[in-house]
């Protein structure tokens, strides 16, 4: 079983749809959870942390489920600037390595 | 803002040869790392760096593979006798700590001919 894994898509959606992407983990002794998001070519940039209570930021939530070693995504009302690959990622309790999902790609049309 | 930079941000290599990869960290964070993203792939741990040890490194850090911090400002990542699929993107990381936040640079790419 892989580390962290996700959906590839991509997801093609239009202008203001909701769009949600799933990620699940297979180490249970993981601490910390991350969503970041990679234009092509660019590097990693954190989109947001995931924390068990859930949280939002905007049109982006994001929802933690440790008994299930499951992590999503949400995101409403999509922008064509949103349109870039989603990386789920997983950091462990020691030295804070972050393991890296595959990444799911959106493309939000007009 | 501050941010991490990384130089060059391409460099084009023959099979054999020696490359170094450099990476200015934000100037307060403590803790390194390097990590590398074949093209199409998942971005993929190569090593930590912390208190100008190595703290932790994965199987694809071999002995073809160093880091150091010379200066107190540079962390450099060495590759010796580079091969073909050692082409790819290498990302600097740096964090104040372990909870906050990591910074990435925008990366190196290397493409080795």
């Amino acid at each position: 079983r892989k580390e962290v894994e996700q959906d590839p898509g991509p997801f093609n959606v239009p202008e203001g749809a909701t769009v949600a992407f799933n990620c699940t983990y297979s180490n249970s002794a993981s601490q910390s959870f991350f969503w970041y998001r990679q234009d092509c070519r660019k590097e990693p940039k954190l989109l947001m942390s995931v924390y068990s209570s859930g949280n939002e930021d905007g049109r982006f939530t994001a929802q933690l489920n440790r008994a299930s070693q499951y992590i999503s995504l949400l995101i409403r009302d999509s922008k064509l600037s949103d349109s870039a690959t989603y990386l789920c990622v997983v950091a462990r309790p020691a030295g804070n390595m972050l393991t890296f999902g595959g990444g799911t790609r959106l493309m939000v049309k007009p | 803002e501050p941010e991490v930079t990384q130089t060059p941000s391409h460099q084009v290599t023959q099979m054999g040869q020696e490359v170094i990869l450099r990476c200015v960290p934000i100037s307060n964070h403590l803790y390194f790392y390097w990590y590398r993203q074949i093209l199409g792939q998942k971005v993929e741990f190569l090593v930590s760096f912390y208190n100008n040890e190595i703290s932790e490194k994965s199987e694809i850090f071999d002995d073809q593979f160093s880091v150091e911090r010379p200066d107190g400002s540079n962390f450099t990542l060495k590759i010796r006798s580079t091969k073909l699929e050692d082409s790819a993107m290498y990302f600097c990381a740096s964090y104040r700590d372990p909870d906050t936040e990591a910074f990435f640079g925008q990366g190196t790419r290397l493409t080795v001919v």
